[in-house]
């Protein structure tokens, strides 16, 4: 089975704060995404990656950025987190028929 | 008009009963479809996976996928507590760099004793 990890379940920051999400797939997939999900608005892409140090931005780049060092990670980052990022932030990877796989979610918290 | 629409819900059914869940999308270039169920708070699982139009069946669960209507449908039957849950529906075109996957907001479902 595929398995997507994601570094907390759950996080409370600060306005100003730089954030880390990391996220870890375990089937060597070339492709990893970074979305949020909030009421309303469903899942909105904010980055992915289709190799390592590869990125494109999706539909909401803005105030965040990614990094993928090896094929394994990818994480997001919040550079200066504001109270409008407080979301709930999934990481997946994609198979071999465009199917993606999801982790847990994080949960952060922006006060 | 929305690439893809899914009706939000709620919907409640009894133990027991068939439960259909459907998509409507816009672009013709869709060939992927998925069906995710999302426990509250919990990530996103992948249920079905069907390639261009047809049927495929997983137990309780049968998608179909009709691309001449550009509708999608899962179907669940015997449907148990336990199926309560968000579905969402979701599609990419094929291949390439067209790996992208478009969502439904999804159809929040209780299965009620």
């Amino acid at each position: 089975d595929v398995k997507v990890t994601q570094s907390s379940r759950y996080l409370v920051k600060r306005t100003g704060e730089k954030v880390f999400l990391e996220c870890v797939q375990d089937m060597d997939h070339e492709n990893m995404f970074w979305y949020r999900q909030d009421p309303g608005l469903g899942l909105r892409l904010i980055y992915f990656s289709y190799d390592v140090k590869m990125k494109e931005k999706g539909d909401i780049p803005e105030g965040y950025s990614v990094s993928r060092e090896k094929k394994e990670r990818f994480s997001l980052i919040l550079e200066s987190a504001s109270t409008n990022q407080t979301s709930m932030y999934l990481c997946a990877s994609k198979g071999g028929h465009n199917e993606q796989f999801f982790g847990p979610g994080t949960r952060l918290t922006v006060l | 008009q929305k690439e893809v629409e899914q009706d939000p819900g709620p919907l409640s059914v009894p133990e027991g009963a068939i439960v259909s869940l459907n998509c409507t999308y816009s672009n013709s270039a869709f060939q992927y479809f998925m069906w995710y169920r999302q426990y509250s708070r919990k990530g996103p699982e992948l249920l079905m996976y069907t390639y261009s139009s047809g049927n495929k069946e997983d137990g309780r669960f049968t998608a179909q996928v009709d691309k001449s209507s550009k509708y999608i449908s899962l179907f669940i039957r015997d449907s148990q507590p336990s199926d309560s849950a968000t579905y969402l529906c979701a599609m990419s075109e094929s291949g390439g760099s067209n790996y992208k996957l478009t969502f439904g907001k999804g159809t929040l479902l209780t299965v009620n004793p």
